[in-house]
Parts: C-alpha cells; structure tokens; sequence
C-alpha cells in the first residue's frame, strides 16, 4: 500500500527564515494535497497539485510537485508566528479501485517559529 | 465558503457507552468521511460515505458504524466505547468522488473515553 513520509518531523525557526517541508511518496501521486492544522483543531485545505512540474502559492507559501508525481515541497518565505502549526500532505492512492476520493496522509510535520 | 461542524469540540464517555458524533456540511456535498488522529498514526480513514444511505468501510471501522440518512449529516456511532477509541475525530466532506475534489475538513471532536 502506498505510504506518504514527511520530513522533517519537526522544525523550529527564527521569524524571518526559510524553510521547507517535504513529502515523499513510493508510487504516483494523484491530488497532492497539502493542509495546515492548528494544535487541537481541524485542517485547513492550503492547496492541491495535480501535475507533475505544478508549482502552486498563496501569500508566502508555495508548494510544488516534482515530475515524476511522487515528491511535493511545501517552501514557506520569511515565516511569521501566525505559519506555525501542523503541515499535513495528503494524496488519493487511487488503487483500490473505487469511485471516491480517499485520501492517506502523513504523520505531518510541526512547525514552531520564534519571534 | 464550505462550512463544516461537528458536534462537539470535547467529549468525555465511559468504557461501554454508546457514543455519537455528528457531523454536518452545508455546501450540497455528496462525499463525506470519517478520520481518526493519533500520535504517531497521522489521519486514518475510518468509513466513507458516497451519497445517502452508502456507505463503505475505510481502513479502520472495527468497532464503528455509521449512518447517513440526510446528504448534510454523518453520524460516527462507538457502539460500545472503549479506552482505546480515545482520539481526535475529525470529519470531511468533497463535492463529489473525484481526486481533485477537495476534502474540507471539520473543527474535530476530541473524544475520551475513561
């Protein structure tokens, strides 16, 4: 069964900086999504690729998906107290066959920024 | 705007208690479903539901059933809850079944069960 792995599991980061999430998946990906979650709350759909080579943003956040459909990069641009929270990718595996969109995700990643 | 709720944000039951959480969507969705989340476990599909009255299992429904009587309303039933139910129960709803329908999520309910 397909599996989708994070990376890295955690990360800390000075207001201001860079950085980068990474999901990395051992088949194809169809609809990457990526989603943000609060501690303790729902998820908040950020965006979905769906092309190899698609590169998406919205405000400082940009994700994009690789050629082959089987890595996406979340890059988040002079990052702010209000990035912080959990980076979930979530993809439809579509090989079981169905009708309807199920979707695995990873275990996210947690992002803590320091003013 | 989609919008949607869930019952309760926190829940406290008894080991053998028969619990309920509703879930509700206003945008006219046909898809909705039903996660649990743990640490360590990520989101894990628990049932599905394509339109009213179907409904499929997801990759953990032991100890679960569900009920979809409304197009609006998914109800996640513990018929017998146990310790080990304890979670955070999030759910979804999608327009339709197609991968690039979008997934929108509720608040969640944190469930414990004692």
């Amino acid at each position: 069964s397909q599996e989708l792995e994070q990376s890295p599991q955690s990360l800390i980061v000075q207001e201001g900086k860079n950085l980068t999430i990474n999901c990395t998946s051992s088949k194809t990906l169809y609809g990457l999504y990526w989603y943000k979650q609060k501690y303790g709350e729902g998820l908040i759909f950020l965006m979905m690729l769906q092309k190899g080579g698609e590169e998406k943003s919205h405000e400082k956040i940009t994700a994009k998906l690789d050629e082959k459909k089987q890595q996406s990069s979340l890059h988040i641009t002079a990052s702010q107290p209000s990035h912080a929270g959990i980076y979930l990718c979530g993809a439809d595996p579509r090989d079981y066959g169905g009708a309807t969109n199920k979707l695995i995700f990873g275990t996210g990643t947690l992002l803590a920024v320091q003013p | 705007d989609v919008k949607v709720t869930q019952s309760s944000r926190y829940l406290v039951k008894r080991t053998g208690e028969k619990v309920f959480l509703e879930c509700v969507q206003d945008m006219d969705h046909e898809n909705m479903f039903w996660y649990r989340q743990d640490p360590g476990l990520g989101l894990r599909l628990i049932y599905f539901s394509y339109d009213v009255k179907m409904k499929e299992k997801g990759d953990i429904p032991e100890g679960y059933s569900v009920s979809r009587e409304k197009k609006e309303r998914f109800s996640l039933i513990l018929e017998s809850a146990s310790t080990n139910q304890t979670s955070m129960y999030l759910c979804a709803s999608s327009l339709q079944g197609r991968w690039t329908d979008t997934q929108y999520f509720g608040p969640g309910t944190r469930l414990t069960v004692l």
